[in-house]
Order: C-alpha cells, then sequence, then structure tokens
C-alpha cells in the first residue's frame, strides 16, 4: 500500500544533541510537510517542500531545519532540541498545495528530550 | 481570534446516540474543508471533505455554511469506535495556500 512512513517512532534525545527524524513517502506526491503538534493542540505548521522548494513558516525557529534530497524522503533535522521541542513530529504529504485531496501523515515520531 | 475554532469538548456521549460538532472559521478566503481523526498519540486520519452541497458518509454527514463561516460533523449511532478526537481543517487562498488545523473536538462513546 502506498503510504508515508516515519521513523523512528519514538526519539529520546539528549537536551542540545542534535537529532534527526526521517519521512518517506511512495505516493509520489509534490508535497512533502512537517508539523509540530504538542499535547491538546492543533498541528502546527513547521515547513513544507512543493517538490524542491523550501518554504518555511515565519515563527518556526531556526533551530528546525529540513531536508528534501529527492521525492520520496524528507528529513526534519533539529539542530540543539530544548526541553520544549519535545512533541509528536508528523510528515504529512499532499498531491499539491491546493491540499483538495486532504493530507496523508505519518504515523508520527513523538521526540523526547531530557 | 483563532483563524479555526473548535468546541474541545470533551463530548461523552453514550452509544446509539447523535452527536454534533461545529467548527468556525474565520477568513472568507477559505475555500476547502475537511474533517480529520486522530485517536490517542496516533496522527490524523483523513475522514472526510466538505462540499458546499453538504455530504454523508454512512453514519457521518458534514455540512458547510459559507455565509455564517462555520462547518459541522453529525455523527449518528455512535459506536465506542467512534471516540476520537476530530479535527477541522480549513484550507485557504490568499496568494497561496495554506491550511490550517483546529485543535480538536474530544469524544467519548461510552457502553
Amino acid at each position: 500500500d502506498a503510504m508515508v512512513i516515519q521513523n523512528p517512532r519514538y526519539q529520546v534525545t539528549q537536551f542540545g544533541k542534535p537529532v534527526t527524524l526521517s519521512c518517506s513517502q511512495t505516493l509520489n506526491h509534490n508535497v512533502m510537510y512537517w508539523y509540530q503538534q504538542k499535547s491538546s493542540q492543533a498541528p502546527k505548521l513547521l515547513f513544507h517542500y512543493y517538490d524542491k522548494d523550501f518554504n518555511n513558516e515565519a515563527d518556526t525557529p531556526d533551530n528546525f531545519q529540513s531536508r528534501r534530497p529527492n521525492t520520496s524522503f524528507c528529513f526534519l533535522d533539529i539542530r540543539s532540541p530544548g526541553l520544549g521541542d519535545a512533541a509528536m513530529y508528523l510528515c504529512a504529504t499532499s498531491r499539491d498545495d491546493r491540499g483538495i485531496d486532504g493530507y496523508t501523515f505519518g504515523s508520527g515520531t513523538r521526540l523526547t528530550v531530557v | 481570534r483563532k483563524e479555526v475554532e473548535q468546541d474541545p469538548g470533551p463530548f461523552n456521549v453514550p452509544e446509539g446516540a447523535t452527536v454534533a460538532f461545529n467548527c468556525t472559521y474565520s477568513n472568507s478566503a477559505s475555500q476547502s474543508f475537511f474533517w480529520y481523526r486522530q485517536d490517542c498519540r496516533k496522527e490524523p486520519k483523513l475522514l472526510m471533505s466538505v462540499y458546499s452541497s453538504g455530504n454523508e458518509d454512512g453514519r457521518f454527514t458534514a455540512q458547510l455554511n459559507r455565509a455564517s463561516q462555520y462547518i459541522s460533523l453529525l455523527i449518528r449511532d455512535s459506536k465506542l469506535s467512534d471516540s476520537a478526537t476530530y479535527l477541522c481543517v480549513v484550507t485557504l487562498n490568499t496568494g497561496g495556500f495554506k491550511t490550517i488545523f483546529g485543535a480538536g473536538t474530544r469524544l467519548f462513546v461510552k457502553a
């Protein structure tokens, strides 16, 4: 089945130690998104790629970076995780940025910072 | 004012009940509307798109009221498995496309 896969499901990292979360998709969708979701809150868009074009949200901290080396893969790099960065990180894809067909989400990576 | 607002609930209903959620949006440039379901500690999953004429999928009915800027989700004959958080999602076109998630409404269906 075509899908969006995130690895790992759970990630524990030390305060200040760089961490990378990965996402892959077999849907051949043009757009890949990274969301941060904290408990009982709406998913918050960090950035997205439309093909190779990177689109950063204005309020996304510089501590968060992303790479999309090819259509299938997208990475979220947190350069110096703080305690406030503990959250569920969701990768999503859509055919285009109009989102008419909705998004397909990966199962998420739950990040714990110790 | 938040761009997409939902009653956080929780809504506690018995099995078999009918329950309705509303979601209001503030930007008249909103053009696409969705309901997503999110189970505890899982990812959101698309439940249904919301069309201008309203649409139904089994026990689920979605309505859009553009004049009053709200969408609704009606669940009939609630099942235990309907227990989840329901997220209202709106896509705007303001020169570029932007998708906004509501914080969700929690539903508990009890036996």
